[in-house]
């Protein structure tokens, strides 16, 4: 089965850069983009980056996304408090005709 | 702005069944492709099924974990989606999110609905 992996917890502190990745093991999973999810506390999970580096309107260009042929990264710059929440990495999985999300990866500023 | 308002949530007992609703607004509804993801409490997003828009057939799809228990369906006349769940077990327990999709990604979220399955 394929599976997008992610580190459990990252952190940094304010102003500071941060990455966290999201790879996987599956080329049908790898050819496809890789989408990004802000979910802040409470909240439902939010779009933040699709089609592997594409933000949505509204969204801060402090995020950005980038993709490799098995591996994704979420790049948060000049880091501030509101940013501390969990991220999601997904993509489309064409074998399974449905999507793939990552185990998530939770973020604190410190 | 897209607009997604779910219902229906509440509490069954296993083996019980439930139909949440999503009410959607602030785009065309019938030409959307729309899914369910689902989030057990404290645990990440999980995919649990998609139904293509009526000019591309109305196509539905699921997730292994629920595929002959669970029934995505849409009312464009309403501009609502549901998911009727049947023969609940304690794993289906989370918070049920109602979300529009593109071919590559998924896009808006409700906020959310909570099941709860348990005697």
């Amino acid at each position: 089965q394929s599976v997008l992996t992610q580190p459990p917890s990252a952190s940094g502190t304010p102003g500071q850069r941060v990455t966290i990745s999201c790879s996987t093991s599956s080329s049908n999973v790898g050819t496809n983009a890789v989408n990004w999810y802000q979910q802040l506390p409470g909240t439902a999970p939010k779009l933040l980056i699709y089609n592997n580096d594409q933000r949505p309107s509204g969204v801060p260009d402090r995020f950005s996304g980038s993709k490799s042929a098995t591996s994704a990264s979420l790049a948060i710059s000049g880091l501030q408090s509101e940013d501390e929440a969990d991220y999601y990495c997904a993509a489309r999985d064409d074998s399974l005709i449905g999507w793939l999300f990552g185990g998530g990866t939770k973020l604190t500023v410190l | 702005e897209a607009r997604l308002v779910e219902s229906g949530g509440g509490l069954v007992k296993p083996g019980g069944s439930l139909r949440l609703s999503c009410a959607a607004s602030g785009f065309t509804f019938k030409n959307a492709w729309m899914s369910w993801v689902r989030q057990a409490p404290g645990k990440g997003l999980e995919w649990v099924g998609r139904i293509k828009s009526k000019t591309d057939g109305e196509t539905t799809d699921y997730a292994a974990p629920v595929k002959g228990r669970f029934t995505i369906s849409r009312d464009d006349s309403k501009n609502t989606l549901y998911l009727q769940m049947n023969s609940l077990k304690t794993e289906d327990t989370a918070m049920y999110y109602c979300t529009s999709l593109t071919w590559n990604y998924v896009h808006f979220w409700g906020q959310g609905t909570l099941v709860t399955v348990s005697s």
